[in-house]
């Protein structure tokens, strides 16, 4: 089974509005991180926002939030107000701590394309 | 303040020729890793190291080969070089107290491709 799962291919949003990118995940462990990186076209991998499984609140950084249903194994990325600058792929990833938190597995991205 | 460097930036490789691929940071980060990334996918971890002498194999080790001799040098290396082996390769490194909170630093990547 797939670790990491996110559906969404490609999500398009106009500039200035909400979008939410999703993620769920597959584990049995009971500690665990989930994370989400930016890639934009230059090619880089920028961090953007941690949840831990024992958070009891949703992760928020600027603009970005997490939306953590641990019940339910998603950790959806909500960024508000879009900008053009938000146009790139976003990754989810985890670790668990069976892996003794070393291994980051990630899922296979969704491409956010933003218009004026 | 560089961060996570790699060299080189582009690489055209034959089949069966020999190259590493340079990591280097200046983070003083205990823990780093080798990951690639194929076309229109995540990234897939190749192996990682928790500290100078210490390597491991993450999910895709096969072809490759590590080691960690100082705490800012991580290279890989490819040996006979196989057109699956074309994909771009991202080096990152954190600072680990072994609770997975830590966050993973990217080099730029190194797009490599075996002719």
């Amino acid at each position: 089974a797939q670790k990491i799962t996110q559906t969404q291919p490609g999500m398009f949003v106009q500039e200035k509005e909400a979008v939410t990118l999703d993620c769920t995940y597959d584990t049995s462990d009971q500690s665990y991180g989930l994370f989400w990186y930016k890639q934009p076209s230059s090619g880089e991998m920028i961090f953007l926002i941690y949840q831990g499984s024992y958070d009891e609140q949703n992760a928020t950084e600027g603009r970005y939030s997490l939306n953590f249903q641990k019940a339910r194994k998603s950790a959806n990325l909500v960024i508000s107000a879009s900008q053009l600058g938000d146009s790139a792929m976003y990754f989810c990833a985890m670790r668990e701590a069976n892996t003794g938190f070393q291994k980051l597995v990630f899922g296979t991205g969704t491409r956010l394309l933003v218009s004026p | 303040n560089a961060g996570v460097t790699q060299t080189p930036k582009f690489r055209i490789l034959k089949i069966g020729q020999s190259m590493t691929l340079q990591c280097t940071q200046d983070m003083n980060h205990n823990y780093m890793y080798w990951y690639r990334q194929d076309p229109g996918m995540g990234l897939k971890l190749i192996y990682y190291s928790v500290g100078a002498g210490i390597t491991d194999k993450g999910e895709v080790p096969n072809g490759y080969n590590v080691s960690r001799s100082t705490t800012e040098d991580f290279p890989l290396r490819l040996e006979l070089a196989a057109p699956s082996q074309t994909s771009v390769y991202f080096c990152a490194s954190s600072y680990s107290r072994g609770r997975g909170t830590d966050t993973q630093y990217f080099g730029p990547g190194t797009r490599l491709t075996v002719l």
